[in-house]
C-alpha cells in the first residue's frame, strides 16, 4: 500500500516564502501531485513531477526526489487567497491499475 | 467544455435509506474516481474506473457501497442501508489515463 505524510498545518506572512513537504513509501511509483483546496471546494491541480527535480510554474514549484520517497511544494510572494489546504497524492500503478492516493493535506494560514 | 459534474450537490437521508449519487466525467476521459472527504479530513479513495476494465473496488469501506459506470459515460454510486458515519462530501473526478485528474463540485450527504 501507500503511506503519504505532510504536515497537518502552517502558517506564513503575506509575500514571505513557504515550502510544504511531502514525503511518500510506495510501489509502483508514477508520478506525484499537488493538489490545492479551498474551504468548501473541489481539489484543483497545481503540480505534476514524475521525474526527479524541479518543475516552476508562476509563483509555485514542485521538487521531486524518487530515491528519497520526497517532495516538496514552495509557493513563493505568498498571497491572502493561498490560504487553503494542500494535498500531495502519489500515483501508483500496481497489477494493470493505476491510482492516485492522497495525503491528508496541509491546511496553509497566510496572514497580513 | 463542460467539466464534471455531479448530482445533486447536496442530499439529506435518513439512516437506513438507500442513496444514489451521480457523475457525469468530461467527454473522453477514460478514468473516473470516486472519493470521500470527511469534514477536515483528507481524501479517501473508493472506486476507480479505467475505460472498459474491471474497476478497482479496493477502497469501498463495506458491501453498503457499490457503483457502476455506462462505458467512459456517466458514473453512479450507491450506499445502501446509510448510516450516520457515511456522512461525508463525496467527490469525483476524471482523467485520461492516470494523468492530472479533475474533480467535480462533489456531492455533500447529511445522514440524519
Amino acid at each position: 500500500g501507500q503511506n503519504i505524510d505532510q504536515p497537518t498545518e502552517m502558517t506564513a506572512t503575506e509575500g514571505a516564502i513557504v515550502q510544504i513537504n511531502c514525503t511518500y513509501q510506495t510501489s509502483g511509483f508514477n508520478g506525484l501531485f499537488w493538489y490545492q483546496q479551498h474551504a468548501g471546494e473541489a481539489p484543483t491541480f497545481l503540480s505534476y513531477n514524475v521525474l526527479d527535480g524541479l518543475e516552476e510554474k508562476g509563483r509555485f514549484s514542485s521538487f521531486l526526489s524518487r530515491s528519497k520517497g520526497y517532495s516538496y511544494l514552495l509557493l513563493k510572494e505568498l498571497q491572502m487567497k493561498d490560504s487553503a489546504s494542500y494535498l500531495c497524492a502519489v500515483s501508483s500503478s500496481n497489477s494493470g491499475y493505476s491510482t492516485l492516493t492522497f495525503g491528508k493535506g496541509t491546511m496553509l494560514l497566510v496572514s497580513p | 467544455g463542460a467539466g464534471v459534474s455531479q448530482s445533486p450537490s447536496n442530499k439529506v437521508t435518513e439512516k437506513g435509506k438507500d442513496v444514489e449519487l451521480r457523475c457525469d466525467p468530461i467527454s473522453g476521459h477514460t478514468a473516473l474516481y470516486w472519493y470521500r472527504q470527511r469534514l477536515g479530513q483528507g481524501l479517501e479513495f473508493l472506486i476507480y474506473f479505467q475505460g472498459n476494465s474491471a474497476p478497482d473496488k479496493s477502497g469501498l469501506p463495506s458491501d453498503r457501497f457499490s457503483a457502476e459506470r455506462t462505458g467512459e459515460s456517466v458514473s453512479t454510486l450507491t450506499i445502501q442501508r446509510t448510516q450516520q458515519e457515511d456522512s461525508a462530501v463525496y467527490l469525483c473526478a476524471s482523467s485520461l489515463e492516470s494523468y492530472e485528474q479533475y474533480f467535480g463540485p462533489g456531492t455533500r450527504l447529511t445522514v440524519t
